[in-house]
């Protein structure tokens, strides 16, 4: 059962920049269907879709954050890793990773987060 | 960015009863939707994908229906185990978009 672990340093201060990681174990991240994606959720708010990647590289940010945001994945550590710049209060937030699959109904693709990790929290502050 | 609404945002119910959940979108998004389930200090869990389809491992009593830009997700003879707070997901086009969530109490 493939399981995701976030892990990082809790607290950052402002203008820093965050670095997070996601472990996979019971299983490898090497895929030809799976994204790896990361979501934070602040206090009070929904969740936000940060941005995916796969194992080839290929990724997508959300464009409210993208100019900050970098995402990579080492293979051989079955790890996903998450890079945010020049942070402010306003990125306090839980920080999961999640694997994006396809979910096939008839001929209709759906993209579904089917495995989350529990999240790691993050405070921004001096 | 598809704007994705939920209500209500909090709700109180008994065991036994059926919960229903509100979800809309901003645009239509055809069956591009999926439901997912998160209690405190657990991974969020799907529920319910392509607006109607039940995750494998789901007990039956969660169904969804809707499509286009409104949605439902009903949980019929509630348990107590459902104490929960309910989300939305638009899949539709990216960035990928969630409700504010729903909270529901078990009384």
């Amino acid at each position: 059962q493939v399981q995701l672990q976030e892990s990082g340093p809790g607290l950052v201060k402002p203008s820093q920049t965050l670095s997070l990681t996601c472990t996979v174990s019971g299983g490898s991240i090497i895929s030809d269907i799976y994204y790896w994606t990361w979501i934070r959720q602040s206090a009070g708010e929904g969740p936000k879709w940060i941005g995916r990647i796969n194992t080839s590289g290929a990724t997508t940010y959300n464009p409210s954050l993208n100019s900050r945001v970098t995402m990579s994945v080492d293979t051989s550590k079955n790890q996903i890793f998450l890079k945010m710049t020049s942070v402010t209060a306003a990125d306090t937030a839980l920080y999961y990773c999640a694997r994006q699959t396809v979910l096939m109904v008839l001929a209709d693709r759906n993209y579904v987060l089917d495995v989350w990790g529990q999240g790691t929290a993050v405070i921004v502050s001096s | 960015d598809i704007q994705m609404t939920q209500s209500p945002s909090s709700l109180s119910a008994s065991v036994g009863d059926r919960v229903i959940i509100s979800c809309r979108a901003s645009q239509g998004i055809g069956l591009s939707l999926n439901w997912y389930q998160h209690k405190p200090g657990k991974a969020p869990k799907i529920l319910i994908y392509g607006a109607v389809n039940l995750q494998s491992g789901v007990p039956s009593r969660f169904s969804g229906s809707g499509s286009g830009t409104g949605f439902t997700l009903t949980i019929s003879n509630v348990q107590s185990e459902d104490c929960a707070t309910y989300y939305c997901q638009q899949s539709n086009s990216t960035p990928w978009t969630f409700g504010q969530g729903t909270k529901v109490e078990i009384k």
